[in-house]
C-alpha cells in the first residue's frame, strides 16, 4: 500500500522557468492538499482540491501559481517563471474524508537560482 | 479563515521528563477536527495523536496525550517520559468540516541527555 507519492524529490530551477511538482495520493483518497514550508517555519496552506475541483485556494498567490487534480493521474502544481522567494519545500498530502488524518509525502524541495 | 497558535517557537525538556506543547485555534465552527504532528529533521510529517471536537474525552497514545479545552479552544500535547528520538518540530492542525486543514507555525522541542 503505497503511501503519498512526490516527485521530484529535489528540482532545481533557473529564474524564470516553469516548475511542475506532481504528488500521487494513497490510493482511493480523492482529497489533496499542497503545502509550502520555508526554512524554520511552519507550513502555509496554498491549495486544497478534490478529483477535478478546486475547492479552497485562498494560500495560493494569485500569478504563476496553478494547481489541478485530474480524473486520471496525479495532482500537479504549476509555478510559472519561478522567482528565488518560491525556492522552499513543497508538500503534498491526502485523505479519503474529513475525519481522517492527512498523510503526507516527502515533499519536493525546490530551489530557484 | 480558521487560525492556529502556538505561543511557543522552542521548547526543551530533560530525558524522561515530561513537556507540554501549547495550542490555540479560532473557530466559530462545533464540529472539527484537531491533530499534532511531528516533523524530525528527515522532513516527514508523522502523525502524533488525533482529537474529534464532539469527543469529551482527551486523546491518549502511549506517552503523548492531548488536553482539550474546547471552550477554551486549546488544545495542548503531553508528551511523557520524553525520549531523544522525541526532538522534533511538532505542529498542530485544525481540520474544519469543510475538510480545509490549516498548521500552526510549529514549536521545536529539544529533548537533552
Amino acid at each position: 500500500n503505497a503511501g503519498v507519492m512526490q516527485n521530484p524529490r529535489h528540482l532545481v530551477r533557473r529564474r524564470g522557468q516553469e516548475a511542475r511538482l506532481r504528488c500521487s495520493p494513497v490510493k482511493g483518497h480523492s482529497h489533496v492538499y499542497w503545502y509550502r514550508q520555508l526554512p524554520e517555519e511552519g507550513l502555509k496552506f496554498m491549495v486544497y482540491l478534490q478529483k477535478e475541483n478546486i475547492i479552497d485556494e485562498s494560500g495560493m498567490p494569485k500569478e504563476r501559481f496553478s494547481a489541478e487534480f485530474p480524473k486520471e493521474g496525479p495532482s500537479i502544481l504549476r509555478i510559472q517563471q519561478v522567482v528565488r522567494g518560491d525556492s522552499a519545500a513543497y508538500f503534498c498530502a491526502s485523505s479519503p474524508r474529513q475525519e481522517s488524518p492527512l498523510h503526507f509525502g516527502n515533499g519536493t524541495r525546490l530551489t530557484v537560482t | 479563515a480558521q487560525t492556529v497558535t502556538q505561543s511557543q517557537p522552542e521548547m526543551s525538556v530533560q530525558e524522561a521528563e515530561t513537556v507540554t506543547l501549547s495550542c490555540t485555534y479560532d473557530t466559530s465552527e462545533s464540529d472539527y477536527y484537531l491533530f499534532w504532528y511531528k516533523q524530525p529533521p528527515s522532513r516527514q510529517m508523522i502523525l502524533v495523536i488525533r482529537q474529534e471536537a464532539y469527543k469529551q474525552q482527551n486523546a491518549t497514545e502511549n506517552r503523548f496525550s492531548v488536553n482539550f479545552q474546547k471552550a477554551a479552544k486549546s488544545f495542548s500535547l503531553k508528551i511523557s517520559d520524553s525520549q531523544l528520538g522525541d526532538a522534533a518540530m511538532y505542529f498542530c492542525a485544525y481540520r474544519s468540516n469543510n475538510n480545509d486543514m490549516r498548521f500552526g507555525a510549529g514549536t521545536r522541542l529539544t529533548v537533552k541527555p
